[in-house]
This record gives C-alpha cells, structure tokens and sequence, in this order.
C-alpha cells in the first residue's frame, strides 16, 4: 500500500493558463474523491468518481474544471483559464465502495498558486 | 442535510495540559464520524473514527473521542498535549448512503511550550 500520491505537490500558473493536476489511488479502492482547500477553511467537495464513472459534481466545479477517471485507476483534475480565485489546496483521497465506515485516505494535496 | 460544527477556530494550550477540540454534528440519522489532522502543506491523515461499535474511539497519538448521542457531539480530547500536535484538525461527518465526507471549518491548535 503506497497511499495516495498526487503529482505536482506545487503549482504555480499565471492567470489564462490551463493546468492538470494527476492523482493515483490506493490500488485496490474504487472510488476516486477531488476537494478543494482554501486557506482557513475545510477541504470541500468537487466531484467522486466510482471506478470510471464519475457520479457527481458539486456546483463549485465550474465550466473550467474537468476531471477524469479513464480506466477507472489514476485521475486528473484540469482548470482552464485559470483565476485568481483558483487558488488552493487540491486533495485527492480514494475509498472502498461499500465500506464508508473506513473513511477516506487522501494524498498529500496539490497547492495551486496563481499569479 | 447533514454538517459539522466545530467550536473554536483557535485553541491554544500548554505543553502537558488538557486538549479539547469540539465537533457537533447534525444529522437525520446516526453518522460515520471521523477526525483528521492536518500539518502545514499536507494532506489530511486520519486520527480516529466512530462508526457505531464502540462511544468510546482511540485513535493516533494518544487521541479518543467520545460520541455522545444525546448532545450530537464527538469531542476530541488528549490528556497531555505535545509539541507535536500543533497542527489543523478537522471534524468529518459521512452518512451511509451519503457519499461525500463533509468537514467542519477546522480547529488550529497551538501548544505553548
């Protein structure tokens, strides 16, 4: 068990610039969760996928964001245009499906800074 | 709906004193409840959880917290603060059926040497 890795762990963006960020699961979880952090506040969610399916989004996932599952392992979160207000903490955490008193592991997060 | 409330953005003690962070959770039915803690530029590392077995959960680091049906609490509590548990904790509450983790605003925690 390697955790939950994400890669970059730092970001920095100019404003207008598109930016992907990639997040591997523990191997054998199922289900794939994307939060944003900002400073001072609680991780808050963006959108889970259940292998490659993605089944739902939260309405602070703008038209910009996007995120993938493809073959139901790894995922990437791209924002497009990015703003100001893009700036945060981006975790990553997996889990079982079926097995919600586990709760979640997250990975070590991506922090986005755009300038 | 369900949510987390946790009292006190800041909370310092001494080094060797009492820590006692407060979560309230609001929910229809019993919760999954769980605790995180988070250090500067990292993510999220799971201290305990509650998930109907016992009201009385140990976790990490010599941490437990108790649930408390009556007052729609889960305390975290560590008889004796270290230096090392100056850190970000955060209340989560997750109901079956209810896929998303929901985590309170936080509670930073300082020791004071």
């Amino acid at each position: 068990d390697t955790g939950v890795s994400q890669d970059p762990r730092h970001k920095i963006t100019k404003r207008g610039q598109n930016v992907t960020f990639r997040c591997d699961p523990i191997s054998e979880h199922n289900r794939l969760y994307w939060y944003r952090q900002t400073l001072g506040q609680g991780p808050e969610f963006l959108t889970y996928f259940q292998n490659e399916a993605q089944l739902e989004k939260s309405r602070l996932l703008s038209d910009r964001f996007s995120a993938e599952r493809p073959k139901g392992s790894f995922s990437t979160l791209e924002i497009q245009r990015t703003e100001q207000g893009d700036s945060a903490m981006y975790l990553c955490a997996s889990s079982i499906d079926g097995q919600p008193n586990y709760g979640y592991t997250f990975g070590s997060g991506t922090r986005l800074t755009v300038v | 709906a369900q949510s987390v409330t946790q009292l006190g953005s800041h909370v310092s003690v001494s080094e060797g004193a009492l820590v006692l962070l407060r979560c309230n959770y609001s929910s229809s039915v019993p919760p999954y409840l769980f605790w995180y803690v988070q250090y500067p530029n990292q993510g999220l590392q799971l201290l305990l959880k509650y998930t109907s077995a016992a009201t009385l959960v140990k976790g990490i680091n010599g941490f437990e917290a108790e649930f408390k049906k009556s007052e729609t609490s889960f305390h975290l509590t560590k008889p004796s603060a270290h230096m090392s548990d100056a850190a970000e904790y955060f209340c989560a509450v997750l109901r079956g059926g209810n896929e998303k983790l929901t985590f309170g605003t936080g509670t930073r925690l300082t020791i004071i040497p």
